[in-house]
């Protein structure tokens, strides 16, 4: 167990709507990204958040943001989904930037009707 | 961008055999490799790393082998087990940390 959990599991939303993953690191991980992963494919770096700000972005369209809390918990928000954005969502953390382990949760599946 | 890529999207080996995966990747500029193991329903799971100063690193029944003249690299399993079997990303990095670029995937079967 890499001791990094999110939530939900499985998720299903209609083109245009907004959507919440969460993610929740082990105590003093302060560095947390997020990744896409399609079927079939491998995971695209979405961003990634270091102390609370955006510290790195892959190409991803605004639409795709985030959160991270002092308690280490972390979000990601689409807005206006589209098909395309079905996926399997990843959040993976560190124990700091610097750091070059990182520790990736299970995912939240994502299904845009 | 950055594009990595693996020489073989499935691999079938027996179980007790050596497994080798290999990946190519074009950014010259990647000074440090990991391999992930993601099985089925799981997030990718770290297997072992080299940085660019290295050409081999062994761990616990994997060898990673980097050739960085042709920027190609390859894991090396050795006697594969069952519980191997899962899809295998290389993942250059730059900087070593911020944006890690993962390639498709190698699936990795072992036939019992």
């Amino acid at each position: 167990e890499t001791g990094v959990t999110q939530s939900p599991t499985h998720l299903i939303k209609t083109r245009g709507q907004q959507v919440t993953l969460r993610c929740s690191s082990q105590s003093g991980h302060n560095t947390v990204s997020w990744y896409q992963q399609a079927l079939g494919q491998g995971p695209q770096f979405i961003f990634q958040y270091y102390r609370e700000e955006e510290n790195g972005r892959g190409n991803f369209p605004p639409r795709f943001s985030g959160l991270q809390f002092p308690n280490y918990s972390s979000e990601l928000n689409v807005n206006a989904l589209e098909l395309d954005d079905s996926a399997l969502y990843l959040c993976a953390t560190r124990v700091d930037r610097g750091s070059d382990t990182q520790y990736f949760g299970p995912g939240t599946r994502l299904t845009v009707l | 961008g950055e594009s990595v890529g693996l020489h073989l999207p499935t691999l079938s080996v027996q179980e007790g055999d050596n497994s080798i995966i290999n990946c190519a990747y074009s950014n010259s500029a990647s000074d440090y490799f990991i391999w992930y193991k993601q099985e089925s329903g799981k997030g990718p799971q770290f297997i072992i790393d080299i940085r660019s100063n290295m050409d081999k690193r062994q761990g616990q029944r994997v060898t990673v082998l980097l050739n960085k003249t042709v920027k190609h690299l390859s894991l090396q399993i050795a006697a594969t087990q069952p519980g191997d079997s899962a899809v295998y990303f290389c993942a250059p990095t730059v900087g070593g940390y911020q944006k890690v670029t993962f390639g498709t995937g190698t699936k990795l079967q072992v036939i019992p």
